[in-house]
């Protein structure tokens, strides 16, 4: 099984829609994070978490919010997807300190019309 | 503030040749730390290294390798003898000291024609 697991894969909506992504990891990491990969962008950081009660803004945090529900899991929302939400989605999770490396999740491809 | 700037946006090679992915970065940080990840057609993001900055030492992993010089603030990657099985987009990335995230490069989209 997948040490990190992200649910939905696919996931294709309207606009104004609530969504909500998923990510579960088995890794016993404490650190967690989600990203957004656009054509020619690279990735972003959208929020990160480095414990159940640690939530932090990243770089793009406008229009989402998350919830660290447990130490293995951290949800990613959208509360009123637009279609420049439209994009490849990643959860990473790392142990401390920071300079360890982050493992990632396989991705939802969210589209939104 | 962070920078990394992947200039090839793609490259193409036959099988057997070898190919160099560029990779420079920009941070005021005096520790910092570089990253290689792989990006498979299948979409999944694979770790292939990380580099302190205070070891310049090269590293080779079988047919990959990687150059990191400071004095040119770069961190390239080396495949030798490429198979199909590389064609993939390859991201650096860089952390500095008490950065909370990974910033990306844009990525080099590797493609190994047999």
């Amino acid at each position: 099984d997948a040490d990190v697991t992200q649910t939905p894969r696919n996931r294709i909506t309207k606009t104004g829609k609530r969504i909500m992504l998923e990510c579960s990891q088995t890794k016993g990491h404490d650190r967690m994070y989600w990203y957004r990969q656009d054509p020619g962008l690279g990735l972003r950081l959208i929020y990160y978490s480095f414990d159940v009660k640690d939530i932090n803004k990243g770089e793009i945090s406008d229009g989402y919010s998350v919830s660290r529900q447990a130490q293995a899991k951290f949800s990613l929302s959208l509360e009123s997807a637009i279609p420049n939400q439209t994009a490849l989605y990643f959860c990473a999770t790392s142990t401390g300190p920071s300079f360890n490396e982050q493992f990632f999740g396989p991705g939802t491809r969210l589209t939104v019309l | 503030a962070q920078k990394v700037t992947q200039a090839q946006t793609e490259i193409s090679v036959v099988e057997k040749e070898d190919v160099t992915l560029d990779c420079v970065y920009e941070t005021r940080d005096t520790t910092y730390y570089l990253f290689w990840y792989k990006q498979p057609p299948s979409g999944e993001l694979v770790f292939l290294i990380r580099r302190n900055s205070f070891d310049e030492q090269n590293e080779i992993s079988g047919r990959y390798s990687w150059n990191f010089q400071k004095s040119t603030s770069s961190f390239n990657f080396t495949i030798t003898a490429s198979q199909v099985v590389d064609s993939a987009v390859y991201f650096c990335a860089l952390r500095g000291t008490g950065a909370n995230n990974l910033f990306f490069g844009t990525g080099t989209r590797l493609t190994v024609i047999p």
